[in-house]
């Protein structure tokens, strides 16, 4: 069974902080690396797709690093404000036999404070 | 606006009962899929179906049915073979030629 490892599990910040977490995961069969914010009462909604190794991506405060070889990409949030507190989650999806993406596997998640 | 629902937010069932739990998507995506979220846990994939008709079990389909009749609508039921009902129910769904999901708000199921 293929795991996928976040941490921390929950982070506790003030406002204008910057933070980042981390996603674990195996690094055989890999197609993509997911990453989705999940604020409370709301649907999760995706942040990024990653699939390059080396590749990272912005989104106004929010970044991404991913490095397939070793397994793990970083979720950076500079100037975390307090809208920003939800729980992200990663989820890494693999490569099947017909070339493209299987089913998502989801970590747990790690829930982010953040404090005015 | 293009979305996904899932009704009711929020559902009460003695035990024994089954109950189905509604996804209805207008994104005219190919492919649906159905979570289940516990405290602590990841996401887990119950089943999934990449086209009208045809519908496969994930990692825990046991205790759980669905129904692919539409494009547009992905049922689940929870039956009574299903020990630990109580949980948040997430359903999603992807276009063939994207990688993202899109998700519905969710329903919590608690059976007693």
């Amino acid at each position: 069974i293929l795991n996928v490892e976040q941490s921390p599990q929950s982070l506790h910040v003030q406002e204008g902080d910057s933070t980042n977490f981390t996603c674990s995961f195996p690094s055989s069969n890999f197609y993509a690396l997911h990453w989705y914010r999940w604020e409370t009462a709301k649907s999760p909604e995706a942040l990024f797709v990653m699939t390059l190794n080396g590749d990272e991506k912005k989104k106004g405060r929010i970044s991404a690093t991913l490095n397939t070889k070793e397994g793990y990409s970083y979720l950076y949030i500079k100037g975390s404000q307090p809208e920003d507190s939800a729980t992200y989650l990663c989820a890494l999806g693999e490569l099947n036999y017909g070339g493209s993406q299987g089913n998502l596997i989801f970590g747990k998640g790690t829930k982010l404070s953040v404090k005015p | 606006d293009g979305g996904i629902t899932q009704s009711p937010k929020y559902l009460f069932r003695k035990e024994g009962q089954n109950v189905t739990l509604s996804c209805e998507q207008n994104l005219n995506h190919d492919a649906m899929y159905w979570y289940r979220q516990d405290p602590g846990q990841g996401l887990r994939l119950i089943y999934y179906s990449q086209i009208v008709n045809d519908f496969q079990k994930g990692d825990i389909a046991e205790g759980y049915s669905v129904s692919r009749e539409k494009k547009e609508s992905f049922p689940l039921t929870v039956t009574s073979a299903q020990k630990n009902p109580t949980a948040f129910y997430l359903c999603a769904s992807t276009d063939t030629f994207e990688d993202e999901q899109y998700f519905g708000p969710g329903t919590r199921l608690t059976v007693t």
